[in-house]
């Protein structure tokens, strides 16, 4: 098993330009997030989501949209990119089990994310 | 509304020497508990979760985490500090009522680790 992938590792945007992430995991996972990163924030909840074609807003959601059309995947997109969404972008996993007992979540190694 | 507060931004310790990172909730109910351990460029590792039960909870790598109520805190400890140890940790609560049983994470508090 891959876990949790994600594309790219690495992206230089322009102000205004647009672009997708690619959260991908091969572990049947229902639920997917993702979160950014920023130095002395810890990490932040942008979108979610409990199941193909179902998606749900987090805490810092402006600026980004997401689409869970299959499973395994779950997509972030910026439509027009700003300098405030220079960032870390990690996805997360886990289980679909309606608590937090069994399971965890499974973070992808991450996106970095520099909008010049 | 629920957060977690890691009092400690920074913090540096000899190598063989004990740790602990101090970790404060905010939670109404019974708190679903983590740390996560982050290496330079890399993702996430979970450490140790408690849940209920004992209050005492080990992990990974040797860490242990208390949990105590009467205090709000879930403090990660460690006898004797490694020089791989060196890391940021994150402490999160599980938020299962507001958005999917996601995290709500500290800000981190980011170990050196001296020879």
């Amino acid at each position: 098993n891959a876990g949790v992938t994600q594309t790219p590792k690495f992206r230089v945007l322009k102000t205004g330009q647009s672009m997708t992430l690619l959260c991908a995991q091969d572990m049947n996972h229902e639920y997917m997030y993702w979160y950014r990163q920023d130095p002395g924030m810890g990490l932040r909840l942008i979108h979610y989501s409990v199941g193909e074609g179902t998606t749900a807003k987090g805490e810092v959601p402006d600026g980004y949209n997401v689409s869970r059309l299959k499973k395994q995947n779950f997509l972030l997109g910026l439509e027009s990119a700003a300098p405030s969404q220079t960032s870390v972008y990690f996805c997360a996993s886990r289980f679909p089990s309606g608590s937090f007992l069994a399971d965890t979540q499974y973070f992808g190694p991450g996106t970095r994310l520099t909008v010049l | 509304a629920q957060s977690v507060t890691q009092p400690d931004i920074h913090i540096t310790v000899s190598e063989g020497a004990s740790l602990e990172l101090r970790c404060n909730y905010s939670y109404g109910a019974t708190p679903y508990l983590f740390w996560y351990v982050q290496s330079p460029g890399q993702g996430l590792q979970l450490l140790l979760k408690y849940f209920s039960g004992d209050t005492l909870v080990q992990g990974i790598k040797g860490f242990e985490a208390e949990f105590k109520r009467s205090q709000s805190s879930f403090n990660l400890r460690k006898p004797s500090v490694h020089w791989s140890d060196a890391a940021e940790y994150f402490c999160a609560v599980g938020d299962k009522v507001r958005s999917g049983y996601a995290l709500n994470f500290g800000k981190g508090t980011s170990l050196l680790v001296t020879p």
